[in-house]
């Protein structure tokens, strides 16, 4: 257990939809990290944020956004669904916001967009 | 550019050694990370190399050479629960990790 959590742990939708995905860092870390995995694919980089500022941002579409709370809990909003963004995403969570810092993850939230 | 290059899938057998190299291409390099990940799970991590050399911990030793753009990962004694990907990442430009697509490995009894 990485101490990094994240719900719900599954979501089925429809194209189209909307959602929103929750995560809760380890307790002292500052920087959160969304990661989306698709079936037998790598990860893909969306977006940190750290202390409440976005920090760098990968290939995040237009249709997803993110923020990160005072309580340093973040939230994914994933909008305008396509069959193409079903897939695992993950949370992960530092204590710095350096490149260096381990990053711990968390179970992860698997979407299906029927 | 930036890139990092892993074998897609590598087999060995319960109790033996197997090395899962990577290489990689990048800018603004101060570090490489191992991950472990079972299927459908979250990666978990192995080890964080800065300097040259090998980096021993338990059955799992990480290798780096900054001069060539190389690390390896080697498991030793290696058990059915070892079945896993590997991930490597390596911190580029951008403030940003660079993550391999990852190594399957399959163990066999």
């Amino acid at each position: 257990d990485s101490g990094v959590t994240q719900t719900p742990k599954h979501l089925i939708t429809a194209t189209g939809q909307r959602v929103t995905l929750r995560c809760s860092p380890r307790s002292g870390d500052l920087s959160v990290y969304w990661y989306q995995q698709s079936l037998d694919q790598g990860l893909q980089f969306l977006i940190q944020y750290y202390n409440g500022e976005e920090r760098a941002k990968g290939n995040i579409l237009e249709r997803f956004s993110a923020q990160q709370f005072p309580d340093l809990h973040s939230e994914l909003n994933l909008s305008s669904l396509e069959l193409g963004d079903s897939a695992l995403y993950f949370c992960a969570s530092s204590v710095g916001q350096g490149v260096t810092d381990t990053q711990y993850f968390g179970p992860g939230t698997r979407l299906t967009v029927l | 550019g930036q890139n990092i290059d892993q074998p897609t899938e590598m087999t060995a057998t319960e109790g033996a050694i197997v090395q899962i190299n990577c290489t990689y291409q990048t800018s603004g390099f101060n570090g490489l990370f191992w991950y472990q990940q079972h299927a459908g799970e979250a990666p978990t991590f192995l080890s964080y190399n800065v300097l040259d050399g090998l980096e021993e911990k338990g059955r799992f030793s990480s290798f780096l050479s900054r001069s060539k753009g190389y690390s390896y990962l080697l498991l030793k004694e290696l058990q059915m629960k070892d079945s896993a990907s590997y991930l490597c990442a390596v911190t580029g430009s951008n403030y940003q990790l660079i993550w391999g697509a990852g190594t399957k490995l399959i163990i066999k009894p």
